[in-house]
């Protein structure tokens, strides 16, 4: 399949462990946050969002965390699988203009079997 | 779910052809975005429509084109490809303007010779 990034961050797990994938962003006056999920040769998968008056929304198997003071995202992942394997990036809603999306440049995960 | 569509999963294009890449989104969705992702840089925004015959330039927008006749549809020109052009392209759309969520096509890997 294509790689979407071929010096990305990776993070190698074993199925079954949690994984915590993290992001900084730029803007402290953004105010929302999503998570995409791009397998190989794919579009970006929405995961989950947060909005900025909240630090912590959990979804199927997914957690985001929000620390605005330090200006930092994570994804939590709980018992991976091997299908989680994927490029990660997160997106920041800048607040300016007309509030285009930023996004990261993604982490690789990696989950052995 | 939101269905957003794109004509070509693989191009190939010699330098100066004319391209066209078409996006089609199946929610009535009001916002569609066009990007290009290259290796070590992320998503980069090309060029934007938040309604039908409008259009803003995103940040590189610059060798490309777009049209928007239809709210279901949103096309990216390269009016003379160059090689510097080689990239993934994807397109997306949102609900409307504001920081909302954006979904995403397959992508369309286009190479230029």
């Amino acid at each position: 399949g294509e790689s979407v990034g071929l010096h990305l961050p990776t993070l190698s797990v074993q199925e079954g462990d949690n994984s915590i994938i993290n992001c900084a962003y730029s803007n402290s006056a953004s105010d929302y946050f999503i998570w995409y999920k791009q397998e190989s040769g794919k579009g970006p998968q929405f995961i989950i969002d947060i909005r900025s008056n909240m630090d912590k929304r959990q979804g199927q198997r997914v957690t985001v965390l929000l620390n605005k003071t330090v200006k930092h995202l994570s994804l939590q992942i709980a018992a991976t699988q091997p299908g989680d394997s994927a490029v990660y990036f997160c997106a920041e809603n800048t607040n300016t203009g007309f509030q285009k999306l930023v996004f990261g440049t993604g982490t690789r995960l990696l989950v052995s079997p | 779910d939101v269905k957003v569509t794109q004509s070509s999963r693989y191009l190939v294009k010699r330098t100066g052809e004319k391209v066209f890449l078409e996006c089609v989104q199946d929610m009535d969705h009001e916002n569609m975005f066009w990007y290009r992702q290259d290796p070590g840089l992320g998503l980069r925004l090309i060029y934007f429509s938040y309604d039908v015959k409008m259009k803003e330039k995103g940040d590189i927008p610059e060798g490309y084109s777009v049209s928007r006749e239809k709210k279901e549809r949103f096309s990216l020109i390269l009016e003379s490809a160059s090689t510097n052009q080689t990239s993934m392209y994807l397109c997306a759309s949102s609900l409307r303007t504001g920081g909302e969520k954006q979904f995403f096509g397959p992508g369309t890997r286009l190479t230029v010779l």
